[in-house]
């Protein structure tokens, strides 16, 4: 059974920065493509970044290109995203997401979803 | 950036009832659309991907089609475990993008 439990939520001022982290277990997750997601409280749901399997190949929403980054260590399971200068419409929960294939379109939509972490961005 | 525009916003219903969820995107995004289910508090559940094919775990009860532009989710009948909201996404291009949701609720 595929497990994703997100970490690193919490209060953050203004240009603040965070790093939030995805521990996998259930599936070889240096084999699959990951990312992020979130969403705002009662709101819908926002793409945030993909990383392919080894890394090599990254996108972001526009939304937060240049401020945040993802990443990921397959020696620890784990899947990352720094967050900088972060903005009040930046609150959200945090889902990470595994992408149902490794390669592009099954790479694209997602068949597991952590529980989320919720990031909260005020003075 | 493409634009999934779903409809209605919310959706009353009784349980046994057929619902009928539409979503449109702003440019032609061919099969490549995804349905989402996510319940009150609880992280999305892929139900669809290609536009029509059911994700592992899914029952026929959900059925789905479309493709370009137009796409819709069909519930043939409503039971308690249904009522949630329903979120398209289209994987076509980049950025990668969502409706804004259909809450299907309980008339």
């Amino acid at each position: 059974e595929v497990q994703l439990l997100e970490s690193g939520g919490g209060l953050v001022q203004p240009g603040g920065s965070l790093r939030l982290s995805c521990t996998a277990s259930g599936f070889t997750f240096g084999t699959y493509t990951m990312n992020w997601a979130r969403q705002a409280p009662g709101k819908g749901l926002e793409w945030v970044s993909l990383i392919s399997p080894s890394g090599d190949n990254i996108y972001y929403a526009d939304s937060v290109k240049g401020r945040f980054t993802i990443s990921r260590d397959n020696s620890r399971d784990t899947l990352y995203l720094h967050m900088n200068s972060l903005r009040v419409e930046d609150t959200a929960v945090y889902y990470c997401a595994k992408s149902v294939g490794r390669e592009a379109p099954a790479s694209r939509y997602f068949d597991g979803w952590g529980q989320g972490t919720l990031v909260t961005v005020s003075s | 950036e493409i634009v999934m525009t779903q409809s209605p916003a919310t959706l009353s219903l009784s349980p046994g009832e057929r619902a009928t969820l539409s979503c449109r995107a702003s440019q032609s995004v061919s099969s490549k659309l995804a349905w989402y289910q996510q319940k009150g508090g609880q992280a999305p559940r892929l139900l669809i991907y290609g536009a029509s094919t059911r994700a592992t775990g899914i029952p026929a009860s959900f059925s789905a089609s479309g493709s370009g532009t137009d796409f819709t989710l069909t519930i043939s009948s409503l039971q308690s475990e249904d009522f949630a909201v329903y979120y398209c996404q289209q994987y076509n291009n980049w950025p990668l993008t969502f409706g804004g949701g259909t809450k299907v609720e309980i008339k």
